[in-house]
């Protein structure tokens, strides 16, 4: 069975500078993808970034980033130039092959401006 | 031109009634899902279709019955509503296929109260 930890219950940062969310998986799928969303207070889930496990290469979208250690099965989002508006739950996701998509239990990141 | 929409947004009820929520999408997607996310943020899926036959059912009481009339929208009905059934309930669809198609995306969430 898949499973996700995010450890952070809660992170927070100023704004302008970087912060990195950590999330840890654990799949028997050697073909699966992994996600991150946001939810920020409208309660609507957002997709921030995608990573699929066969690309080496780590995955971008404008300031965020992740971090993909696959034999550490490791899978961590890193928003830079932080602004008030990335304040929100993330959620760290993984879906193998056919199964189910699993979501971690979510970080809730704070914007101090 | 929302992707994923439901309706209602939110939902009051007394305990013991049915209620329904309806969800569409205009995505082309061939996959849908519903999830529901409790007190605690953490969101977990219930059921899933691909063209309108389940593939996903989770360990959920006989109460939720979903139903998909084609594969642009899938609806919850549920019946006997219960105190623990108050939570947010998400729609989500994505296309079958592997690669950028394994994206689910969601739509706005239902909240649903029942005193």
């Amino acid at each position: 069975a898949q499973t996700v930890t995010q450890s952070q219950p809660e992170m927070s940062v100023q704004e302008a500078e970087t912060v990195t969310l950590s999330c840890t998986y654990d799949t028997s799928e050697s073909d699966y993808y992994l996600f991150w969303y946001k939810q920020p207070p409208s309660r609507q889930m957002i997709l921030v970034i995608r990573q699929e496990a066969y690309k080496q290469q780590n995955a971008t979208e404008n300031r965020f980033s992740v971090n993909f250690q696959k034999a550490a099965k490791s899978f961590s989002l890193k928003i830079s130039d932080s602004q008030l508006g990335d304040a929100a739950m993330y959620f760290c996701a993984s879906k193998g092959g056919s199964e189910k998509l699993v979501f971690g239990k979510g970080t809730k990141l704070t914007v101090n401006p | 031109d929302t992707a994923v929409s439901q309706t209602p947004k939110y939902l009051v009820t007394q305990m013991g009634n049915d209620k329904s929520i309806k969800c569409e999408q205009n995505l082309g997607h061939d996959t849908m899902y519903w999830y529901k996310q409790d007190s605690k943020k953490f969101l977990k899926i219930m059921f899933s279709y691909n063209n309108k036959e389940l593939i996903i059912n989770e360990t959920v009481p006989n109460r939720f019955s979903p139903k998909s009339p084609d594969k642009a929208h899938l609806n919850l009905h549920i019946n006997s509503l219960e105190l623990g059934d108050s939570a947010v309930y998400f729609c989500a669809s994505s296309q079958f296929g592997g690669g950028d198609k394994e994206t689910q995306y969601f739509g706005p969430g239902t909240r649903l109260l029942v005193l």
